[in-house]
């Protein structure tokens, strides 16, 4: 079962923050977050661990709530370069090593 | 210089025939995925292999094959039994067992007319 990503797409002026979700019903060990422009393969951002280890990648961060399965990416300070489509990937606790399921994914825009 | 290819880019099938999607690494990863991609669905996994001869069915596995004889090729194949094949499918690799990072070939879109 794929996590569920929210919202499924989001539009902001340049400088804006936004928040993206990612929640699994199942227990996980690992998410990934990964950004795909139009027309390219999707580029790997970063890896969040069970143990609520939070990340960053110049003004794009993420948290893991391991009570509540549930990633957030944060964008601050959005530059047009951001926009794309976000995924979210989770490996379960319960599956076996590499099994590695994508989210639908969340449209960024980021305008002038 | 290290990365992911597939091949074909584009490829163009009559309905009924079998097709093969090549994906080689030179990054000498242990693991290697197929994932198909269609309009708001997002990334689902077809087929996975953490190690050579052996791999495993992922989500939507039914009506693909795959073989990993060599630790830098994984081919999938598009069979009949594929009920809707027209999508864009992307080849990836990471590192080892542990958590990784997973590296994406540029995708070889699929059109079955």
């Amino acid at each position: 079962q794929q996590p569920v990503q929210s919202p499924q797409a989001v539009i902001l002026r340049e400088g804006e923050d936004a928040v993206i979700n990612c929640s699994s019903s199942k227990a996980l060990y690992s998410v990934h977050w990964y950004r795909q422009k139009h027309g390219e393969a999707p580029v790997f951002l970063m890896i969040l661990l069970k143990g609520g280890e939070q990340k960053g990648h110049e003004k794009i961060s993420a948290s893991f709530n391991e009570k509540k399965q549930q990633s957030s990416l944060y964008l601050t300070a959005s530059q047009l370069s951001y926009s794309g489509t976000y995924f979210c990937g989770t490996e379960r606790e319960t599956d076996s090593w590499g099994k590695l399921q994508f989210g639908a994914g969340t449209q960024v825009v980021v305008t002038p | 210089d290290g990365g992911i290819t597939q091949s074909p880019k584009y490829l163009f099938r009559k309905e009924g025939q079998n097709v093969t999607l090549s994906c080689e690494q030179n990054l000498n990863h242990d693991a290697m995925y197929w994932y198909r991609q269609d309009p708001g669905q997002g990334l689902r996994l077809i087929y996975y292999s953490q190690i050579v001869n052996d791999f495993q069915k992922g989500d939507i596995a039914e009506g693909y094959s795959v073989s990993r004889e060599k630790k830098e090729s994984f081919p999938l194949t598009v069979t009949s039994a594929q009920k809707n094949p027209t999508a864009f499918y992307l080849c990836a690799s990471s590192l080892d067992k542990f958590t990784g990072e997973l590296f994406f070939g540029e995708g070889s879109r699929l059109t079955v007319l």
